[in-house]
């Protein structure tokens, strides 16, 4: 079946720390991936999207992301963490032949001053 | 600045009385999906519909659940009978092919419902 996995239920960083999310989707064609951040009581908003070309992504608020094929990974990194990142962050995946996404269970992310 | 638009925000009902949340997808995305949040099961695909046309709504209990898409500016999804498990943040988006078949997928605020 085709699944996503985001191992991490909550993380817990020092605002200015760094940040790894990590991501990984079952084997298959390469798909298209996405992370999406989620605030409380809000939509998702989307942060970045692999399509193809270069793996390491940039998207909005210094957020990147690398895919990695050999491990079906498509991890979400920000070098330095503000407060204003605290959120549940989702990685969503469009697998072959597929225009819906599939998400994982995503990652509460919690900022401490 | 272009957004999808869900209404109404939250809905408190009873049990076995009918449910309709709206969906205006941005203008020009083809594509529109459904998609429902709860804490136990995350998010899941209820339906998705392109050009219209509903292309798949197998995660819908079909016996309650119904979709449909009036026109290119407006998607609904209905609940009748609703039911207490039904309590949940449903999700409309709507997206743009961007890529060989990738869909950009932009998502509206929500519609919270509680069934009591």
């Amino acid at each position: 079946a085709q699944s996503v996995t985001q191992p991490d239920i909550h993380i817990t960083v020092s605002e200015g720390a760094s940040l790894e999310l990590r991501c990984n989707y079952s084997y298959g064609a390469t798909p298209y991936l996405f992370w999406y951040v989620q605030s409380p009581g809000q939509g998702l908003q989307l942060l970045l999207k692999y399509f193809s070309g270069d793996t390491l992504v940039q998207g909005i608020k210094g957020f990147e992301a690398e895919f990695k094929r050999s491990q079906s990974s498509f991890n979400l990194r920000k070098p330095s963490v503000h407060w204003s990142d605290a959120a549940e962050y989702f990685c969503a995946v469009q697998f072959t032949g597929r225009r819906a996404l599939t998400f994982g269970s995503g990652t509460r992310l919690q900022v401490q001053p | 600045d272009a957004r999808v638009t869900q209404t109404p925000r939250h809905k408190v009902t009873e049990m076995g009385q009918e449910v309709t949340m709206r969906c205006q997808p941005i203008l020009g995305h083809n594509t529109v999906f459904w998609y429902r949040q709860t804490m136990m099961q995350g998010l899941e695909l209820l339906a998705y519909f392109r050009n219209r046309a509903p292309l798949d709504d197998s995660g819908m209990p079909k016996d309650r659940f119904s979709a449909e898409m009036p026109d290119a500016t407006l998607a609904t999804l209905k609940i009748q009978p609703s039911e207490p498990r039904d309590s949940a943040v449903y999700f409309c988006a709507s997206g743009l092919v961007v890529h060989r078949g990738g869909t950009e997928a932009f998502f509206g605020q929500g519609t919270r419902l509680t069934v009591v």
